[in-house]
This record gives structure tokens, sequence and C-alpha cells, in this order.
């Protein structure tokens, strides 16, 4: 079965630098969740998109911003990178917004 | 304030062993989600189940099972016969259910715990 496929697997970003992580979620999915997890540390819900518009948003720094495109898949923008943005960020979708989760296998950034 | 709560950081287990995972929730909403999913050491995010608030029903899925009691607010997940292959972090998580569809919004994880399985 198609899963959520997330792109890159892995980033290495110097501080103030930008970065783009890619979801495509899965087919007829059209809720996408974003994720940051800490090392050692559980997933913190940053924002979500029903059908292309923000569903709700959590703890999300402003130097971030993210978008649902027309079909489906989303990007997360990441900007004047820092340290602690250093991550392993999940990608999650599900065909409704009162369907359980299923998550990416995430990217893996590392800012030096 | 939702909270989940996973008392237990880390267990170590023999293989063959039965091991129960912790999870007490708060929550001040009278109908919500609560799921575990399992992480492995390659990383991704396998989802394992979901209850809502309003079954309270066992339920066991090969040597996986959970139990869930709303009067202490618990969600237990017991792995019968561990074996090697469990060996992973393990999260409970809580979401509200938004409106009377039930949109379930965002996951509170707890703080996971880790299993490790020795042969």
């Amino acid at each position: 079965a198609a899963g959520v496929i997330q792109s890159p697997r892995h980033l290495i970003k110097e501080k103030r630098e930008t970065a783009t992580l890619k979801c495509y979620p899965i087919p007829r999915h059209d809720t996408v969740y974003w994720y940051q997890q800490g090392p050692g540390q559980d997933p913190q819900f940053l924002i979500s998109f029903y059908e292309k518009m923000q569903s709700d948003k959590g703890s999300i720094p402003d130097r971030f911003s993210a978008q649902q495109f027309s079909d489906y898949h989303s990007e997360l923008n990441m900007s004047s990178l820092e340290l602690g943005d250093s991550a392993l960020y999940f990608c999650a979708s599900s065909p409704r917004p009162d369907s359980p989760l299923h998550f990416g296998n995430g990217t893996r950034l590392t800012v030096t | 304030a939702q909270k989940v709560t996973q008392a237990q950081t880390e267990i170590s287990v023999v293989e063959k062993e039965d091991v129960t995972l912790d999870c007490v929730y708060e929550t001040r909403d009278t109908t919500y989600y609560l799921f575990w999913y399992k992480q492995p050491p390659s990383g991704e995010l396998v989802f394992l189940i979901r209850r809502n608030s309003f079954d309270e029903q066992n339920e066991i899925s090969g040597r996986y099972s959970w139990n869930f009691q709303k009067s202490t607010s618990s969600f237990n997940f017991t792995i019968t016969a561990s074996q090697v292959v469990d060996s992973a972090v393990y999260f409970c998580a809580l979401s509200e259910a938004r409106n009377y569809g039930g949109s379930q919004g965002n996951l509170i994880f707890g703080k996971g715990t880790k299993l490790s399985v020795k042969p």
C-alpha cells in the first residue's frame, strides 16, 4: 500500500540557511500534519492542513511556514535556521480530519 | 489542558516475557481519542491503535492488547510473549474531537517508553 512520502530523507544545513521539506500524502488523503521530534523527545505538532487550508496551528516558529498545494502535497519552509531546529520532521496524512494519522518516515534535519 | 504521562522511561525484558506499558492521560474534553504509536530504531512512527472516549472495550490484536479505563484515565498496552522485534519506543497520544464529526485535531504525545527485548 502507498505510504506518506517525505523528501529529502536527510538534510544538512548551516545556521541561517533556509530549508524546504516536502510531503506527499497517501492518495485520496486530504489532511496533512507536520510534527517536529527533537533528539530523545516526543513529537510536537507544528501545523495541519485540510483541503488546502490551514486547519490548526501548534508550536510552529514564526521562521517556519507551510502550505498545502492543489495536488495535496505539502511543503514546510524553514528560514534562518538555528542549531535547535535539528530534529526529525514528520509529515502525516489522513483521509478525513476524524481518521487516524499515517506518518511518513520523516526528514532528519541537521543544522551545523 | 491536555497531558499524557508515560511514567516508564525504559523497560527491559527477556524474550517471551509479557510487558505492560502504562499511559495516563488528562483532558477536560468528554470526547477524545487515544492512540498508541511504535517508533522502531529506524525512526518511523507506526500507528498501532486508536480508541475514542465512548468505546471502553478492550482490544486484542495478536500479541498486542489494550486496556482502556476511563475511571482511572488510563490506556495501557500489553505485549504478550515479547519478541526482539518489539524493541522500540512506544508513544501514547491523545487528541480532542473538535466537533460532532470527530475531527481529531493535533496529537499530544507522551514522552515515550523505550522497550528493549533481549534474546
